[in-house]
């Protein structure tokens, strides 16, 4: 089947601006996990999705993000007023559940550029 | 909490070297331990991982990682380079308990470079 999918693929906005970056899972995965990948910071965890559990935020920056994950599938994660240091590429990822055995598997990600 | 460190942010060798790539880690609770690779404008892909058990543990493409607890080191070998090996390579903790549980904390990730 499918991989995880990601859109855009490549996004450039204005300082300012909001953004919305959707994550398609594979099919049947309960847990969803974003992450950012920059160049000063690496790879961050963000926040993930474990089935109808309250989402561990724990790794959102400020709160102009946020995310939401709609009937357990697609989920969103959104932006507002994005800033220069937002620029990164978003990577999602899922797994069929939250257990360690569970690997993580990866979409190509959202390349975000802020002006 | 816990960490990751990967020395070595470039790694240059010739083809059929072997290729070393240094994990070390720090982890408050018993950790499982991944390598990921990724290939320029894709996403990360699974090499291999320790979760229990055997602490050699092989994975895809002939790469193999050890598990050493009291060196807290989980490096990255295989025994000859090939060309397409060339790619960024990400080391990754994962608590196997505790407030931490299911995600994945990263190094800052190698760049290994194959040269013919």
């Amino acid at each position: 089947g499918a991989g995880v999918s990601q859109s855009p693929s490549n996004k450039v906005t204005e300082k300012g601006k909001d953004v919305e970056l959707r994550c398609d899972p594979i099919s049947g995965h309960t847990a969803l996990y974003w992450y950012r990948q920059s160049l000063g910071q690496g790879l961050e965890f963000l926040i993930y999705f474990q089935g109808n559990s309250a989402p561990d935020k724990s790794g959102l920056p400020s709160d102009r993000f946020s995310a939401e994950r709609t009937g357990g599938s697609v989920s969103t994660l959104t932006i507002q007023r994005t800033q220069q240091e937002d620029s990164a590429v978003y990577l999602c990822a899922s797994s069929l559940g939250q257990g360690t055995y569970n690997e993580q598997f990866f979409g190509p990600g959202t390349r975000l550029t802020v002006l | 909490a816990q960490s990751v460190t990967q020395l070595g942010s470039h790694v240059s060798v010739s083809e059929g070297a072997l290729v070393l790539l240094r994990c070390n880690y720090s982890s408050s609770v018993p950790p499982y331990l991944f390598w990921y690779v990724q290939y320029p404008n894709q996403g990360l892909q699974l090499l291999l991982k320790y979760t229990t058990g055997a602490t050699l543990v092989k994975g895809i493409n002939g790469f193999e990682a050890e598990f050493k607890k009291s060196e807290t080191s989980f490096h990255l070998t295989k025994p000859s380079a090939h060309m397409s090996d060339a790619a960024e390579y990400f080391c990754a903790v994962r608590a196997a308990g505790g407030t931490s549980y299911g995600k994945l904390t990263f190094g800052q990730g190698t760049i290994l470079t194959v040269h013919p």
